[in-house]
């Protein structure tokens, strides 16, 4: 099992660019989590889904959304991407709603 | 809203030398979890709390949860250089949302 995998693992967007962060998972996980997190802080959730076809919002939504199509994939979409959105971002995913969380490794993002 | 403050935000240790992070949360939990992040890794999950007065140990870590199901501790007795990182915990109540303390980074000291 490759567990929880994303790309691309480092990117740098202008202001107002727009992109799509993958995140799969192949462990049949239900749960699946968009967390980012800020130099020398604990993470925060953007959104997260309980299943295929439903998501919902985390503490951070504003300027993301998501879709969750298929068991394994959970995209992330910035859209008109700001300076504040520089972070590292991290998808997980859990086989109930209240396991342990397995994480990918992470996509370091810059916004300039 | 719902915190989980987690505290001190650094310790630097001798090897050798014992580590103690707390987490203390304004509402009750259903759970804790713990998770360790090594420095450019990503958070491994180390293990679950859920019965008030809960105390769990792993080797040299010990994890407690308080009574009223709003503190808990990590301490690691006899710290070693593979100790090295950032401890989490996360508290979860009643939805699937884990609400995550700032972190505890354990320095070890040359």
């Amino acid at each position: 099992n490759a567990g929880v995998t994303q790309t691309p693992k480092f990117r740098i967007l202008k202001i107002g660019q727009s992109m799509t962060l993958q995140c799969t998972q192949d462990m049949n996980h239900n749960y699946m989590y968009w967390y980012r997190q800020d130099p020398g802080m604990g993470l925060k959730l953007i959104y997260y889904s309980v299943g295929a076809g439903i998501t919902d919002k985390g503490e951070v939504p504003n300027g993301y959304n998501v879709s969750r199509s298929t068991t394994e994939d959970f995209p992330l979409r910035l859209e008109l991407a700001a300076p504040s959105q520089t972070s590292v971002y991290f998808c997980a995913s859990s086989y109930y709603g209240w396991d342990e969380q397995y994480f990918g490794p992470g996509t370091r993002l810059t916004v300039t | 809203g719902q915190q989980v403050m987690q505290i001190p935000q650094y310790q630097h240790v001798q090897e050798g030398e014992d580590f103690t992070t707390y987490c203390n949360s304004s509402t009750t939990l259903s759970n804790i979890q713990w998770y360790k992040q090594r420095p450019g890794g990503h958070p491994v999950f180390l293990i679950q709390l859920v019965k008030s007065g809960e105390v769990k140990k792993q080797k040299r870590l010990t994890f407690q949860f308080g009574e009223a199901k709003k503190n808990s501790s990590l301490h690691i007795t006899a710290t070693q250089t593979t100790d090295v990182g950032t401890y989490f915990c996360a508290g979860q109540h009643s939805n699937y949302q884990l609400i995550w303390g700032a972190g505890t980074k354990l320095i070890i000291k040359p």
